[in-house]
Order: structure tokens, then C-alpha cells, then sequence
């Protein structure tokens, strides 16, 4: 399976720490893509890293790639209760004509506490 | 807002009831995928288009379902002799052109809630 996994599958913190949110997957990839996903919405994009890079910073955000260990990190600084969401990640493989097929986790549900 | 939108937003159905999604992908992205997603589960792929090419498929969209993009623009799915299993949100998804060897950013909608009673 090309699928990915999230650890952990639930993370509880409090208002103004640190969220790390870790990914693995299993065959080589063209890039990975974070989404973030409130309860009954669609995903919002994060960040997009390529696979030669091994990190992306956006905001709060700093997210880490290690091809050489499949894994990449999610991390988000002084969380906010509006953090509060399931984190994927994707992993992402051409398909056909340069078009691209997202495969996800199961995703980390993030709870901020205010 | 991402600038995907799909209608309905909500749809419950009686079991054997035929379903039909729209979605509108944002307006220069010529590559429009659906995803499905299940309660606790990360999006699953279902299918893909570049303009009105219906080009991969994925082995979880049975006969009973059918994807179409007529001109390129917007797109649909259809479910038909809906059953139980086929509750989940469907997602819809676009991107741009293909410009080099990374890849896009892939935008989503808000999905499409199907329950089937």
C-alpha cells in the first residue's frame, strides 16, 4: 500500500504550545502536500514541500521532509484554539500526463485547549 | 475559500435512489479530481480529468458509478442503486497545468455529504 500514516492519530494540547504532527509513507514520492480539515469541511492546503527540499516554513507552520527515512513533520508554533482540526498528510504520485494522485492517512485530530 | 465548489452540500437518499454531485472547479485549473471520504478516514481517490478526459480511475468506483466533464469545466458524479456503503463526503478537487517536474498544489472543495437510508 502507498498509503501514508500520521502519528499520533490524536494530539491534545493547551493554547500556545507546540503541535508536532509526524508522517510516514512508504514509496517514493514527487512531493507532499498538509491539509488541514475542520469537522464536516473540506481540506484546506497547507504547504506543498518537493522532494528535494527538506524544509518549508509558512506562518506558524515548519513542515520537514527526510526521503532517505520517508517521513516528514508538521510542526505549528504558539497553537491557537482555532488550530483545532485533523491534520493530513498526502503524498503525491503521478499518474498519467503529469497529473498528480493524492494518497492520504488517516490524519492526527488536533485539539487545542484553550 | 479554496474557489472549488460543489453542490449539494448535504444529500440524503433512500437506498436504490440515484445521486448526482456537481462540481466547479476553480476557473483556469484544467485537471479536476473526486476523492471519497469515509467517517475517521483520510480522502481516498476516485478519478481524475484533464479537460473532458476522464483518464484514471481508481477500482473503488464500481459500475454504479460514473464521472463526466463534458466541456472541460465543470463535472459530476453520479451514483446509481445507491447503498448503504456509498455514505461518505465526496470531494471534489482542481489543479493547474502540469508546468514542470514538481507538481501542483492540489485545491479542494467543502464536499459533497452523502447519507443513503
Amino acid at each position: 500500500s502507498q498509503q501514508g500514516e500520521e502519528d499520533p492519530q490524536a494530539l491534545s494540547i493547551q493554547e500556545g504550545e507546540n503541535a508536532t504532527m509526524n508522517c510516514s509513507y512508504k514509496t517514493s514520492i514527487n512531493n507532499l502536500q498538509w491539509y488541514r480539515q475542520n469537522s464536516g469541511r473540506g481540506l484546506v492546503h497547507l504547504i506543498l514541500i518537493r522532494s528535494n527540499e527538506r524544509e518549508k516554513h509558512s506562518g506558524r507552520l515548519r513542515v520537514t521532509l527526510d526521503t532517505s527515512k520517508k517521513s516528514s513533520s508538521l510542526l505549528i508554533t504558539a497553537s491557537r484554539a482555532a488550530d483545532t482540526a485533523s491534520y493530513f498528510c498526502a503524498t503525491d504520485y503521478f499518474i498519467i500526463q503529469g497529473a498528480q494522485k493524492l494518497v492520504f492517512g488517516q490524519g492526527t485530530r488536533l485539539t487545542i485547549n484553550p | 475559500d479554496t474557489g472549488v465548489s460543489q453542490d449539494p452540500r448535504h444529500k440524503i437518499t433512500k437506498r436504490g435512489q440515484n445521486v448526482t454531485f456537481r462540481c466547479d472547479p476553480i476557473s483556469e485549473h484544467n485537471r479536476l479530481y473526486w476523492y471519497r471520504q469515509t467517517l475517521g478516514q483520510g480522502p481516498e481517490f476516485l478519478t481524475y480529468f484533464q479537460n473532458e478526459a476522464q483518464l484514471e480511475k481508481s477500482r473503488l468506483l464500481s459500475d454504479r458509478f460514473s464521472a463526466e466533464r463534458p466541456k472541460g469545466s465543470f463535472s459530476t458524479l453520479e451514483i446509481q442503486r445507491t447503498e448503504q456503503g456509498d455514505s461518505a463526503m465526496y470531494l471534489c478537487a482542481s489543479s493547474q497545468v502540469w508546468t514542470g517536474a514538481s507538481g501542483n498544489t492540489i485545491y479542494f472543495g467543502e464536499g459533497s455529504w452523502l447519507t443513503v437510508v
